[in-house]
């Protein structure tokens, strides 16, 4: 059974970055498409970006296109979601998602807080 | 980018209804939309997808249909753990842009 596992909470200064990782158990990770969605206190959720790790291709929702980036590290069987200049309005809970390709297995999501 | 708006935006319905959501495609989308299941306090889970094909576990009250622009996600018989946010995403090129979700409850 694939497992994603997140890394924790987060507590964040406006205008600094966050990294919140997603590392695969269970399965071949490179296999998978690992997306990431938000979700706003109260919002719908959001797409943010998408990583296939197999060839390390990339693509982003064009409202954070500069200011977020998705990495891969296949050797840890990892992904990574960085975003930059954060403000209030990022405060959000983060999730990643893994599939072939859309997400069929899910993080526990990671609530990052942006606050001064 | 496409953009993917739902109808209605919440609803409200019976144990047994029959419960239908519409979700629009900007620009045409072919068959290449999923719908997800949100319960309260939990993430997402996958329910359809290319449009019609139900994900793995998935109950047989939930159907989904449409083509290029119009789409539609039917739960036959609502029970009561169906009370749930339900969102359509499209997965074609480009970005995969969620609807604003539609927030099913039982009357």
């Amino acid at each position: 059974q694939v497992q994603l596992v997140q890394s924790g909470a987060e507590v964040k200064k406006p205008g600094s970055s966050v990294k919140v990782s997603c590392k695969a158990s269970g399965g071949t990770f490179t296999n998978f498409e690992i997306s990431w969605v938000r979700q706003a206190p109260g919002q719908g959720l959001e797409w943010m970006g998408r990583i296939i790790p197999i060839v390390d291709f990339a693509n982003y929702a064009q409202r954070f296109q500069g200011r977020v980036t998705i990495t891969a590290d296949k050797s840890t069987s990892t992904a990574y979601m960085e975003l930059s200049s954060l403000t209030s309005e990022d405060t959000a809970v983060y999730y990643c998602g893994g599939g072939q390709p859309l997400p069929d297995y899910w993080g526990q999501g990671t609530l990052v807080t942006v606050s001064s | 980018d496409i953009q993917m708006t739902q109808s209605p935006s919440s609803l409200s319905a019976s144990v047994g209804d029959r419960v239908t959501i519409t979700c629009r495609a900007s620009q045409g989308i072919s068959d290449y939309l999923a719908w997800y299941q949100q319960r309260p306090g939990k993430g997402p889970k996958l329910l359809i997808y290319a449009a019609s094909t139900l994900q793995s576990g998935v109950p047989s009250r939930f159907s989904g249909s449409g083509s290029g622009t119009a789409f539609t996600l039917t739960i036959s018989s609502l029970q009561p753990e169906d009370v749930a946010t339900y969102y359509c995403q499209k997965y074609s090129s480009g970005p995969w842009t969620f609807g604003q979700g539609t927030k099913v409850e039982i009357k």
